[in-house]
């Protein structure tokens, strides 16, 4: 079983000011964590994936996130919000139940980010 | 260019009328997924294909029917849509079925069923 929480439904900020959207998870398998990003009337982008390699995972658009083990955590941040930023993010779990089996992908509730001028 | 592609990109129709949203990739993914996003409930997923002929239902396959007879299209079907399946639809693709693969996603299409 798995599951993701998004602790926040909604996160404003000032532009120029960091950004924390936070995710935790649960999985009973090794999992394969992702943040997703879609704006407004769009599909989602990958930001960036850990995929057991180095915890701390650098992604696009200056967004990174660490993956912490003890803590069920994947939080997401970046140093400085910029206009373009405001959009919604997902955190998203996979995992492999078996070996030779399929994925399961399990959404978070996704996470609105507002940058204020 | 590397995409994936839905037709229609907006539908409203009645309710009991069939229809199907189509689903293209052309960067030769094995794993083909569909998602319906819903305020508050982030995306969940409807089916999903592993590759040509392999299907499988996701959380919320009620009401729903996949096809996979080619490895670049993944259709939807709704053979008789009720109004609770208004939503805005996601199909995506990954190179394979395994965890670590990220997906990309198509740009969307919003249907109302009224």
């Amino acid at each position: 079983a798995q599951s993701v929480t998004q602790l926040d439904s909604h996160v404003s900020v000032s532009e120029g000011t960091p950004v924390l959207l936070r995710c935790n998870y649960s999985s009973s398998y090794s999992p394969s964590l992702f943040w997703y990003v879609q704006h407004p009337n769009k599909g989602l982008q990958l930001l960036l994936k850990y995929t057991s390699a180095a915890t701390l995972v650098k992604g696009i658009n200056g967004f990174e996130a660490e993956f912490k083990k003890s803590e069920t955590s994947f939080h997401l941040t970046k140093p400085s919000a910029h206009m373009s930023d405001a959009a919604e993010y997902f955190c998203v779990v996979s995992a492999t139940p078996y070996s030779g089996g399929y994925q399961k992908v399990t959404f978070g509730t996704g996470t609105k980010l507002q940058v204020i001028p | 260019e590397a995409q994936v592609t839905q037709n229609p990109r907006y539908l409203i129709t009645v309710t009991g009328k069939k229809l199907t949203v189509t689903c293209s990739q052309n960067m030769n993914h094995e794993y083909m997924s569909w998602y319906r996003q819903d305020p508050g409930l982030g995306l969940r997923q409807i089916y999903y294909s592993m590759n040509v002929e392999v299907t499988d239902k996701g959380d919320v396959p009620e009401g729903y029917k996949v096809s996979r007879k080619e490895k670049r299209n993944f259709p939807l079907i709704l053979e008789s849509p009720s109004p609770n399946q208004t939503s805005l639809y996601f199909c995506a693709s990954s190179q394979k079925g395994l965890a670590a693969y990220e997906q990309y996603f198509g740009p969307g299409t919003r249907l109302t069923v009224t």
